[in-house]
């Protein structure tokens, strides 16, 4: 099945621990992206990336950083600095950064103990 | 500042019924406006763009600059059309896509 792929499904996070999500797609998009979305909130975007070695701030950066060292991959990291970690992520990608349809993967619940 | 809303949370309607996701929105440019779908265990996919305008599954969705509006509309609702539904605004040609806080559609048997 190929597409975007996110794992895990469900992650717990201690207080003051990073951790990371992972994204991968095999559909050579070049445009990726992280959405973070709240119960009763609209999706609201946290980074993206253009192309490899190049990512940008969203609406909501602060708390989170991202690498993209591969075409295929596009890790987010929720720091210990995000005091409100606990939502849903969602990774998409693009063919272009133009290109308005998104593919979506299928999620990762982020949780505080 | 841009914004998109969805006034209703849940909408209810028999098979068969005419069917009307509401979507306005706030922007000081020249928007494009999209819907997405996801359906019960599916991910988030494109429904329909308001550029192309086409029809996806009977659902059609015509941008009103003067209402600022960009309603979904289907005339005889199908019991599979039940899902969350999320209307989208892109600003300025590039990708970033601001999102309603969506309409969960039931369709009654």
């Amino acid at each position: 099945d190929g597409g975007i792929t996110q794992s895990p499904k469900y992650l717990f996070r201690k207080e003051g621990q990073n951790v990371t999500l992972s994204c991968e797609q095999n559909l050579n998009h070049d445009a990726m992206y992280w959405y973070r979305q709240d119960p009763g909130q609209g999706l609201r975007l946290i980074y993206y990336s253009q192309i490899v070695n190049d990512f940008q701030k969203g609406d909501i950066a602060e708390g989170y950083s991202v690498s993209r060292e591969k075409k295929e991959s596009f890790p987010l990291t929720v720091t210990s600095a995000q005091k409100n970690p606990t939502a849903f992520y969602l990774c998409a990608s693009s063919p272009g950064f133009t290109n308005e349809k998104l593919f979506f993967g299928s999620g990762t619940q982020l949780s505080v103990l | 500042a841009q914004r998109v809303t969805q006034p209703e949370k849940l909408l209810s309607v028999f098979k068969g019924a005419p069917v009307e996701l509401k979507c306005n929105y706030s922007y000081s440019g020249s928007p494009e406006l999209f819907w997405y779908v996801q359906y019960s265990r599916q991910r988030l996919q494109l429904l329909l763009r308001h550029i192309s305008r086409e029809s996806i599954k009977g659902f059609t969705a015509d941008l009103n600059k003067g209402e600022t509006s960009f309603h979904l509309k289907k005339p005889f609702a199908q019991e599979e059309d039940s899902a969350m539904y999320y209307c989208a605004l892109r600003k300025g040609g590039a990708n970033n896509l601001f999102f309603g806080t969506g309409t969960r559609l039931t369709v009654i048997p």
